[in-house]
């Protein structure tokens, strides 16, 4: 088993469709981002975040530490918003550190 | 403008041969990281380092060095010992490693 595992692994939405994505993992962390990876490869950090919630403009991150739980939501989606979307968890400084990443969710919204 | 760059976006290579993948900041950070990114598969540690002059094995350096002789650059050699080379090849950077990542734009490795 992944130490992150995300869900779903594929995503279609309508354009103006509220979209969540799931994050969960195994370990115990210092830290959990989320990153947006568009078609063309390049990789943007959304945010970074250890607890409670974080918004930036139509998206919406939120963690529960007690039950190893993140989710990235999109409020009113635009297809501009198509990309892959990538959890990844932090380990504690005994874990040194490092990033473990799960294996992204490819979201589509269609016009 | 600050950022990472990393170059050439695409590169072929023949099978046995030594390749180099750049990576460089202006972002005056401490941490570079590389990662390599498989169809269907989360992104895997292949070294990173947190200060000039030193350097260290992620979860899959076999078959891969580095060096890290100035702040900005973090050189990648995928050597001839790497048994699947071709790979989407990512570099990263942070203030220092227990901070957000800013991500250059990768490489794509063919090997033929």
């Amino acid at each position: 088993k992944n130490e992150v595992e995300q869900s779903p692994q594929n995503l279609t939405a309508q354009e103006g469709e509220f979209i969540t994505i799931n994050c969960s993992y195994s370990v115990g962390i210092s830290a959990l981002h989320w990153l947006q990876q568009h078609p063309g490869g390049g990789i943007v950090s959304l945010f970074m975040l250890s607890s409670g919630k974080k918004k930036h403009g139509r998206l919406i991150a939120t963690i529960n530490i007690q039950e190893k739980h993140s989710s990235l939501h999109i409020t009113a989606s635009h297809p501009r918003d198509s990309a892959v979307y990538i959890c990844a968890v932090r380990g504690r400084k005994a874990a040194g550190n490092k990033l473990t990443f799960g294996g992204g969710t490819r979201v589509l919204v269609k016009p | 403008d600050g950022g990472i760059t990393q170059s050439p976006k695409y590169l072929f290579r023949k099978e046995g041969q030594n390749v180099t993948l750049s990576c460089e900041q202006n972002l005056n950070h401490d941490a570079m990281y590389w990662y390599r990114q498989d169809p269907g598969q989360g992104l895997r540690l292949i070294y990173y380092s947190q200060i000039v002059n030193d350097f260290q094995k992620g979860d899959i350096a076999e078959g891969y060095s580095v060096s890290r002789e100035k702040k900005e650059s973090f050189p990648l050699t995928v050597t001839s010992a790497q048994k699947n080379p071709t790979a989407f090849y990512l570099c990263a950077s942070s203030i220092w490693t227990y901070e957000a990542q800013y991500f250059g734009p990768g490489t794509r490795l063919t090997v033929l």
